[in-house]
């Protein structure tokens, strides 16, 4: 039982190039979130879906698009991408959208230079 | 802005001790959860205590609310080296829409 599996593990990207993160899940959840993880920051909230075909924008949305065309993935599109958006993304999943753990992918690894 | 702040920022201990960790929130809170994370792996769940519960106990960690004071404690009790990880306390709200995290405790157990 894989869990959450992110894909690439690590990239680097030059300004301006464009990328699209893969997330998939096994868990059978509804819930998917996207977040970005920088240093003394904590995880802050990019987007969500509550599930298959739909999505919500987080905290820090701008200059990020995300699609759920099937339940177990979620793909988090960077079009043009920027320096500000090196970091460690984290994909999760949850079977509520309250009271309920979410479980992580080991993240992705993300310099743009 | 961040939701939940937890305290210390950095904790060394000895093994065997114990840690003990704060994370203070703004607002109110269905619930708050903790989440630990070692190093370049994902977050893993740990507890999770709902508004009306004060303690809650899983194995040698012992966690405690007060809404009151808008704050909870993550205690380890018998720290392992294993124990090494970043902390996080992760609130969800009361309007009910989506996980806050803090920014983190970072333990280091030394053998």
């Amino acid at each position: 039982n894989a869990g959450v599996t992110q894909t690439p593990k690590f990239r680097v990207l030059k300004t301006g190039q464009s990328m699209t993160l893969l997330c998939a899940q096994d868990m059978n959840h509804e819930y998917m979130y996207w977040y970005r993880q920088d240093p003394g920051m904590g995880l802050r909230l990019i987007h969500y879906s509550v599930g298959e075909g739909t999505t919500a924008k987080g905290e820090v949305p701008d200059g990020y698009n995300v699609s759920r065309l099937k339940k177990q993935n979620f793909l988090l599109g960077l079009e043009s991408a920027a320096p500000s958006q090196t970091s460690v993304y984290f994909c999760a999943s949850s079977e509520g959208w309250t009271g309920q753990p979410q479980h992580f992918g080991d993240g992705t690894r993300l310099s743009i230079l | 802005s961040q939701q939940g702040e937890e305290d210390p920022q950095a904790l060394s201990i000895q093994e065997g001790e114990n840690a003990t960790m704060n994370c203070s929130y703004k607002t109110s809170i269905n619930n708050l959860q903790w989440y630990r994370q070692n190093s370049g792996r994902g977050l893993v769940h740990l507890i999770l205590i709902r508004s009306n519960e004060r303690e809650k106990h899983s194995g040698r960690l012992r966690v405690t609310l007060d809404t009151s004071k808008k704050s909870s404690s993550l205690l380890i009790t018998a720290s392992r080296a294993a124990d090494t990880a970043s902390y996080f306390c992760a609130t969800d709200k009361a309007a009910g829409n989506k996980l806050t995290f803090g920014g983190g405790t970072r333990v280091l157990v030394k053998p």
